[in-house]
């Protein structure tokens, strides 16, 4: 079974930093691109970054480059989600995503979320 | 990086048919068949309906359908039950090799 464990969500204040993990279990995680999606509270579902499976593609939204960063480490089946300079408008529950790439380009799997909150 | 354009909100009797539609442009949604649905409901992680367009994931109730015509693709829930109140979203891969989400569309079951 498929298994995304989101971890290291938090208050932060702003222009704060934080480290989110995925800790990713049942596949063989070397093999698929990953995803962050966030979703604001109320608001809909924003995708955030997408790493390929050796980490020498990453792609994000315009609204995060230069302050996020994705990375992975496929010995420790992890996924990473750097966070830098944070604003208010990054409150979100973030979620990680397993990508199918075979037949399409879609999020198959997906953990239960962190929530990072930016507050003073 | 737009998003895709889908309506707020869907309303349906048990048993009617529902579309909700997604509309985007030549660079998303009308440039590939790698668009998705998924359903969220409250509290819960979204999960997947429908990929490339059409296809349903193994487990899906073949009372969800998807299609596309030009840049706008559509969900078509037949038969509506009351479980499937929730939010749907579209997604579709773009030019820029990244992912592109619709505002969500909450589907209420009268």
């Amino acid at each position: 079974e498929v298994q995304l464990v989101e971890s290291g969500g938090g208050l932060v204040q702003p222009g704060g930093s934080l480290r989110l993990s995925c800790a990713a279990s049942g596949f063989t995680f070397s093999s698929y691109w990953m995803s962050w999606v966030r979703q604001a509270p109320g608001k809909g579902l924003e995708w955030v970054a997408n790493i390929k499976q050796d980490g020498s593609e990453k792609y994000y939204v315009d609204s995060v480059k230069g302050r996020f960063t994705i990375s992975r480490d496929n010995a420790k089946i992890s996924l990473y989600l750097e966070v830098n300079s944070l604003r208010a408008e990054d409150t979100a529950v973030y979620y990680c995503a397993r990508v199918r790439t075979s037949s399409g380009w879609r999020l198959d799997s997906w953990g239960q979320g962190t929530l990072v909150t930016v507050s003073s | 990086q737009s998003a895709l354009t889908q309506p707020a909100s869907v309303s349906g009797s048990p048993g009617q048919s529902i579309t909700i539609s997604c509309t985007g442009t030549s660079s998303d949604v009308g440039g590939y068949n790698y668009v998705s649905w998924y359903q969220q409901h409250p509290g819960k992680a979204p999960k997947l309906m429908i990929y490339e367009v059409s296809n349903r994931p193994s487990g899906v109730s073949n009372r969800f359908s998807g299609s596309k015509s030009g840049n706008t693709a559509s969900l078509t829930i037949s038969g509506l039950q009351a479980e499937d109140e929730a939010d749907y979203y579209c997604s579709s891969y773009t030019t820029s090799s990244t992912l592109a989400f619709g505002g969500g569309t909450k589907l209420t079951v009268l």
